[in-house]
């Protein structure tokens, strides 16, 4: 599977302020995929980062509040805008494997809170 | 309705014991399924799928898939203190690249 890293691990941020977070894949892929853990919870996907194309975000997460860029197929940004406790999560980004089944395999993950 | 049902837990095991981690899905269109182990303060990590209707063995770990009855589950054989984790069940619908993540089982193996 693909070795993904980001940065930054962690961050306590004031509210009102924004962070982006860096995802970069040893290897090129097509699609890359941004979720949110909130405190206990599971996995909720943000959206769908596509190289050459606007990101496709799922319902309850818009463009103004989590902008994403994907400049090339290695590297992926998602930045949480003008940030309130409410966005205190664990930001993961994912991959798809190679196994033709559409598994993921996961980055370290940052964990972000929002004072 | 969630589209992914797991029971929260935590399910207590004895080591050497066999833990039986249980999800169902409500979508009849999925079509892969995925068990991911979350340790406390880390990512989730890919231990097994199944896509097939029965069972699917990989060393300790025996998956079993039941689309009749919208059901996969996850046999752990000789739980192991190490093997104390959330586990979370995923499904993909239509195989797409979007998944659904169950809430989690949180599994403890008590030595």
């Amino acid at each position: 599977s693909a070795v993904i890293s980001q940065k930054p691990s962690r961050d306590i941020c004031q509210r009102g302020t924004s962070l982006t977070i860096q995802c970069q894949v040893d290897s090129q892929v097509t699609m890359m995929f941004w979720y949110r853990q909130q405190p206990g919870q599971s996995l909720t996907l943000i959206a769908t980062a596509n190289q050459g194309s606007e990101a496709t975000y799922e319902s309850g997460f818009v463009i103004d509040k989590f902008p994403i860029s994907r400049p090339n197929l290695t590297f992926s940004t998602l930045t949480v805008s003008n940030m309130s406790p409410e966005d205190s999560s664990i930001y993961l980004c994912s991959v798809p494997g190679e196994g033709g089944l559409n598994e993921q395999y996961f980055g370290p993950g940052t964990r972000l809170t929002v004072t | 309705q969630k589209e992914v049902e797991q029971n929260s837990g935590p399910l207590s095991v004895p080591e050497g014991a066999i833990a039986s981690l249980n999800c169902t899905y409500s979508d009849r269109g999925s079509q892969s399924f995925f068990w991911y182990r979350q340790y406390s303060g880390k990512s989730p990590e890919l231990i097994m799928f199944i896509y097939s209707n029965g069972d699917k063995e990989d060393g300790r770990f025996t998956a079993q898939l039941n689309k009749a009855s919208q059901y996969v589950s996850l046999l752990i054989r000789d739980s192991q203190p190490s093997d104390s984790a959330t586990y979370l069940c995923a499904v993909n619908l239509y195989n797409f690249n979007k998944f659904y993540f169950g809430s989690g089982t949180k599994l403890n193996v008590k030595p």
